[in-house]
Protein backbone atom coordinates (compact mmCIF):
# COMPACT_ATOMS: atom_id res chain seq x y z
CA UNK A 1 0.00 0.00 0.00
CA UNK A 2 1.59 3.29 -1.15
CA UNK A 3 1.99 6.00 1.65
CA UNK A 4 1.15 9.63 1.65
CA UNK A 5 3.17 11.55 -1.06
CA UNK A 6 4.13 15.18 -1.42
CA UNK A 7 5.38 17.07 -3.55
CA UNK A 8 7.96 19.14 -4.48
CA UNK A 9 10.04 17.17 -1.66
CA UNK A 10 12.05 20.60 -1.51
CA UNK A 11 11.49 24.17 -2.63
CA UNK A 12 13.45 27.17 -2.62
CA UNK A 13 11.87 30.66 -3.61
CA UNK A 14 12.55 34.47 -2.92
CA UNK A 15 10.90 36.22 -0.59
CA UNK A 16 6.99 37.56 -2.22
CA UNK A 17 6.94 34.92 -4.47
CA UNK A 18 3.63 32.22 -4.55
CA UNK A 19 4.64 28.73 -3.84
CA UNK A 20 1.83 25.88 -4.09
CA UNK A 21 2.71 22.47 -1.98
CA UNK A 22 0.85 19.32 -3.19
CA UNK A 23 -0.34 15.91 -0.96
CA UNK A 24 -1.89 12.35 -2.13
CA UNK A 25 -3.05 10.86 0.87
CA UNK A 26 -3.52 6.95 1.65
CA UNK A 27 -6.19 5.50 -0.72
CA UNK A 28 -9.80 5.56 1.02
CA UNK A 29 -8.32 7.81 3.69
CA UNK A 30 -10.84 10.31 4.29
CA UNK A 31 -9.40 13.37 6.76
CA UNK A 32 -6.56 14.84 5.70
CA UNK A 33 -3.61 17.29 7.57
CA UNK A 34 -1.62 19.65 6.34
CA UNK A 35 1.42 20.88 10.14
CA UNK A 36 4.22 23.12 9.61
CA UNK A 37 7.14 22.02 11.45
CA UNK A 38 10.03 24.58 12.42
CA UNK A 39 13.73 23.65 13.04
CA UNK A 40 14.25 21.86 16.55
CA UNK A 41 10.44 22.10 16.88
CA UNK A 42 7.31 19.66 16.78
CA UNK A 43 4.68 20.23 14.19
CA UNK A 44 1.62 22.38 14.30
CA UNK A 45 -1.50 22.08 12.83
CA UNK A 46 -2.70 24.44 10.20
CA UNK A 47 -5.92 22.57 8.66
CA UNK A 48 -7.51 19.48 8.95
CA UNK A 49 -9.89 18.34 6.11
CA UNK A 50 -12.98 15.78 6.77
CA UNK A 51 -13.41 14.57 2.97
CA UNK A 52 -13.65 17.87 0.99
CA UNK A 53 -14.58 20.28 4.00
CA UNK A 54 -11.87 22.34 6.62
CA UNK A 55 -13.41 21.20 9.34
CA UNK A 56 -10.25 23.12 11.48
CA UNK A 57 -9.02 26.00 9.88
CA UNK A 58 -8.03 28.21 12.97
CA UNK A 59 -4.38 27.52 12.73
CA UNK A 60 -4.19 28.85 9.08
CA UNK A 61 -2.95 32.52 8.41
CA UNK A 62 -5.32 33.05 6.17
CA UNK A 63 -4.15 36.41 4.76
CA UNK A 64 -1.28 34.67 2.52
CA UNK A 65 -2.30 30.85 3.46
CA UNK A 66 -4.96 28.81 1.25
CA UNK A 67 -5.83 25.03 0.81
CA UNK A 68 -7.86 23.52 -1.16
CA UNK A 69 -9.78 19.66 -1.24
CA UNK A 70 -10.76 19.31 -4.47
CA UNK A 71 -12.98 15.55 -5.00
CA UNK A 72 -12.10 15.14 -1.14
CA UNK A 73 -8.80 13.15 -2.42
CA UNK A 74 -5.28 15.21 -3.35
CA UNK A 75 -5.33 18.77 -1.46
CA UNK A 76 -3.14 21.82 -2.27
CA UNK A 77 -1.70 24.46 0.10
CA UNK A 78 -0.93 27.46 -1.11
CA UNK A 79 1.32 30.65 0.28
CA UNK A 80 0.71 33.98 -1.35
CA UNK A 81 3.52 36.08 -1.07
CA UNK A 82 5.58 34.01 0.75
CA UNK A 83 7.73 35.89 3.60
CA UNK A 84 11.13 34.91 5.05
CA UNK A 85 9.90 33.19 8.01
CA UNK A 86 7.88 31.07 6.44
CA UNK A 87 11.17 28.68 5.79
CA UNK A 88 10.12 25.02 7.57
CA UNK A 89 8.69 21.83 6.72
CA UNK A 90 5.44 21.53 5.53
CA UNK A 91 4.19 17.46 6.37
CA UNK A 92 0.12 16.35 4.81
CA UNK A 93 -0.93 13.40 6.80
CA UNK A 94 -3.81 11.50 6.79
CA UNK A 95 -6.12 9.08 8.67
CA UNK A 96 -8.88 6.76 7.79
CA UNK A 97 -11.63 8.84 9.76
CA UNK A 98 -13.00 5.97 11.18
CA UNK A 99 -11.40 6.90 14.39
CA UNK A 100 -12.39 9.66 16.87
CA UNK A 101 -11.00 13.05 15.88
CA UNK A 102 -7.71 13.40 16.72
CA UNK A 103 -7.56 10.27 17.58
CA UNK A 104 -7.36 8.45 14.66
CA UNK A 105 -3.50 6.76 13.52
CA UNK A 106 -2.16 9.87 11.29
CA UNK A 107 0.46 8.59 8.64
CA UNK A 108 2.34 10.90 7.46
CA UNK A 109 4.10 12.07 4.40
CA UNK A 110 7.90 12.95 3.69
CA UNK A 111 7.36 16.87 4.22
CA UNK A 112 7.93 19.41 1.62
CA UNK A 113 11.03 21.62 3.06
CA UNK A 114 10.61 25.43 1.98
CA UNK A 115 13.51 27.36 1.82
CA UNK A 116 12.77 31.20 1.28
CA UNK A 117 15.50 34.03 0.40
CA UNK B 1 -3.15 26.47 25.66
CA UNK B 2 -1.70 23.30 26.83
CA UNK B 3 2.05 22.73 27.71
CA UNK B 4 3.90 20.14 26.88
CA UNK B 5 7.01 19.31 28.03
CA UNK B 6 9.43 16.81 27.29
CA UNK B 7 12.99 15.58 29.14
CA UNK B 8 15.61 14.71 28.56
CA UNK B 9 15.99 17.24 25.41
CA UNK B 10 19.39 14.85 24.15
CA UNK B 11 20.51 11.95 24.96
CA UNK B 12 22.97 9.23 23.45
CA UNK B 13 23.25 5.36 24.21
CA UNK B 14 25.17 2.82 23.32
CA UNK B 15 23.43 0.00 21.29
CA UNK B 16 22.15 -2.39 23.66
CA UNK B 17 20.97 -0.10 26.50
CA UNK B 18 17.64 1.16 27.64
CA UNK B 19 16.09 4.56 28.28
CA UNK B 20 13.37 5.90 29.65
CA UNK B 21 11.58 9.39 27.57
CA UNK B 22 9.48 11.69 29.70
CA UNK B 23 6.61 13.80 28.79
CA UNK B 24 4.92 16.79 31.07
CA UNK B 25 1.79 18.13 30.24
CA UNK B 26 0.20 21.18 31.99
CA UNK B 27 -3.60 19.80 31.90
CA UNK B 28 -6.10 17.15 31.75
CA UNK B 29 -5.95 15.36 28.45
CA UNK B 30 -7.82 12.70 26.70
CA UNK B 31 -6.03 12.13 24.21
CA UNK B 32 -2.24 10.98 24.13
CA UNK B 33 0.48 9.83 21.70
CA UNK B 34 4.08 9.48 21.35
CA UNK B 35 5.90 9.50 17.66
CA UNK B 36 9.48 8.77 16.35
CA UNK B 37 10.77 11.25 13.62
CA UNK B 38 13.68 9.40 12.32
CA UNK B 39 16.87 11.36 10.84
CA UNK B 40 14.98 11.81 7.55
CA UNK B 41 12.20 12.81 8.99
CA UNK B 42 9.74 10.59 8.42
CA UNK B 43 7.19 10.83 11.66
CA UNK B 44 5.29 7.74 12.74
CA UNK B 45 2.76 7.23 15.21
CA UNK B 46 4.16 4.90 18.27
CA UNK B 47 1.31 5.08 20.59
CA UNK B 48 -2.53 6.26 21.59
CA UNK B 49 -2.23 6.30 25.01
CA UNK B 50 -4.16 8.03 26.63
CA UNK B 51 -4.58 6.27 30.07
CA UNK B 52 -2.15 2.82 31.07
CA UNK B 53 0.05 0.88 29.84
CA UNK B 54 0.73 -0.36 26.03
CA UNK B 55 3.95 -2.61 25.22
CA UNK B 56 5.02 -3.19 21.41
CA UNK B 57 8.30 -5.29 20.70
CA UNK B 58 10.91 -3.37 22.28
CA UNK B 59 9.08 -0.39 23.15
CA UNK B 60 6.36 0.52 25.71
CA UNK B 61 4.24 3.26 26.82
CA UNK B 62 2.74 4.29 30.06
CA UNK B 63 0.22 7.54 30.93
CA UNK B 64 -0.52 8.13 34.22
CA UNK B 65 -3.21 11.07 33.63
CA UNK B 66 -3.88 12.07 37.07
CA UNK B 67 -0.31 13.10 37.65
CA UNK B 68 0.04 14.35 34.01
CA UNK B 69 2.64 12.52 32.54
CA UNK B 70 3.95 10.02 30.41
CA UNK B 71 6.88 7.77 29.96
CA UNK B 72 8.24 5.88 26.78
CA UNK B 73 10.50 3.10 27.33
CA UNK B 74 13.07 1.67 25.05
CA UNK B 75 14.34 -1.13 25.52
CA UNK B 76 17.50 -2.83 24.21
CA UNK B 77 18.26 0.07 21.80
CA UNK B 78 18.87 -0.23 17.98
CA UNK B 79 20.61 2.36 15.96
CA UNK B 80 17.33 2.37 13.80
CA UNK B 81 15.87 4.09 17.42
CA UNK B 82 17.64 7.53 16.89
CA UNK B 83 15.92 10.55 15.81
CA UNK B 84 12.99 12.17 17.93
CA UNK B 85 10.83 11.20 19.99
CA UNK B 86 7.90 13.69 20.23
CA UNK B 87 4.82 13.83 22.82
CA UNK B 88 1.84 14.70 21.27
CA UNK B 89 -1.45 15.94 23.31
CA UNK B 90 -5.18 17.13 23.33
CA UNK B 91 -7.66 17.98 25.89
CA UNK B 92 -10.30 16.21 23.87
CA UNK B 93 -10.80 14.01 21.40
CA UNK B 94 -12.11 16.66 18.93
CA UNK B 95 -9.32 19.25 19.64
CA UNK B 96 -6.30 19.32 17.75
CA UNK B 97 -2.81 17.80 18.89
CA UNK B 98 -0.15 20.03 20.65
CA UNK B 99 3.53 18.35 19.89
CA UNK B 100 6.09 18.67 22.82
CA UNK B 101 9.39 19.48 21.68
CA UNK B 102 10.76 16.38 21.40
CA UNK B 103 13.64 14.30 22.94
CA UNK B 104 16.52 13.72 20.39
CA UNK B 105 17.86 10.32 20.94
CA UNK B 106 21.78 9.14 19.59
CA UNK B 107 22.16 5.61 19.62
CA UNK B 108 25.69 4.13 18.81
CA UNK B 109 27.56 1.35 17.84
Amino acid sequence: EAGVVQSPRYKIIEKKQPVAFWCNPISGHNTLYWYLQNLGQGPELLIRYENEEAVDDSQLPKDRFSAERLKGVDSTLKIQPAELGDSAVYLCASSSGRGLGYTDTQYFGPGTRLTVL
Amino acid sequence: GIQVEQSPPDLILQEGANSTLRCNFSDSVNNLQWFHQNPWGQLINLFYIPSGTKQNGRLSATTVATERYSLLYISSSQTTDSGVYFCAVAPGTASKLTFGTGTRLQVTL
